[in-house]
């Protein structure tokens, strides 16, 4: 059965950084393209990031552009999330997903002072 | 960016009644393969989003037959045959078609 699960999540400061973790089981990772989706409080899903199947290509929405950095190391299974220069806004639940069917359960990231 | 419009927003029903939802997009969502990569979501409260449908119309595994999804183009519409309590909660679309992929702003079933 496919399992993806975050970790990482937390408390941080505005300006400071967290990594989050996404680790897959259940399907040959490696074959796969895998995004982050985050969600703020009362709102709609944000597609924020992706990475191919090797690590090659990614692509990063405009709103967090230059701060997230995506990556993922096949021989762990994993697909992690480097955030970086963290605002309030960024307060959301952050998804691993695996196409659009597969998701994690989710790692909060609150940003607050 | 696509924007995706749903309508309603907010959907009273009663148990066992019919039920639809429209999404409509600023572009078109054909994209060069002839595919339409349009995908209705359910999220119950506390859970990961649900995909149901995705290419427009095709059920993903374990979801009940209630629901099914039409359109082309830019207008699109899931409907629930008849709706069971279980069924409440925020209903999505999502376009794949064009980068960078988007959601609409959600239509939140309840019970009447």
């Amino acid at each position: 059965e496919v399992h993806l699960v975050e970790s990482g999540g937390g408390l941080v400061q505005p300006g400071g950084s967290l990594r989050l973790s996404c680790v897959a089981s259940g399907f040959t990772f490696s074959n796969y393209a895998m995004y982050w989706v985050r969600q703020a409080p009362g709102k709609s899903p944000e597609y924020i990031s992706g990475i191919n199947n090797n690590g090659s290509a990614t692509f990063y929405a405009n709103s967090v552009k230059g701060r997230f950095t995506i990556s993922r190391d096949n021989s762990k299974d994993t697909l992690y999330l480097q955030l970086g220069s963290l605002r309030p806004v960024d307060l959301a639940v952050y998804y691993c997903a695996r196409g659009w069917f597969r998701w994690g359960q989710g790692a909060l990231v609150t940003v607050s002072s | 960016d696509v924007v995706l419009t749903q309508s309603p927003l907010s959907l009273p029903v009663t148990l066992g009644q019919p039920a639809s939802i429209s999404c409509r997009s600023s572009q078109s969502l054909v994209y060069s393969d002839g595919n339409t990569y349009l995908n209705w979501f359910q999220q119950r409260p506390g859970q990961p989003p649900r995909r149901l449908i995705h290419k427009v119309s095709d059920r993903d595994s374990g979801v009940p037959d209630r629901f099914s999804g039409s359109g082309s183009g830019t207008d699109f519409t899931l409907k629930i045959s008849r709706v069971e309590a279980e069924d409440v909660g925020v209903y999505y679309c999502m376009q794949g078609t064009h980068w960078r992929f988007t959601f609409g702003q959600g239509t939140k079933l309840e019970i009447k």
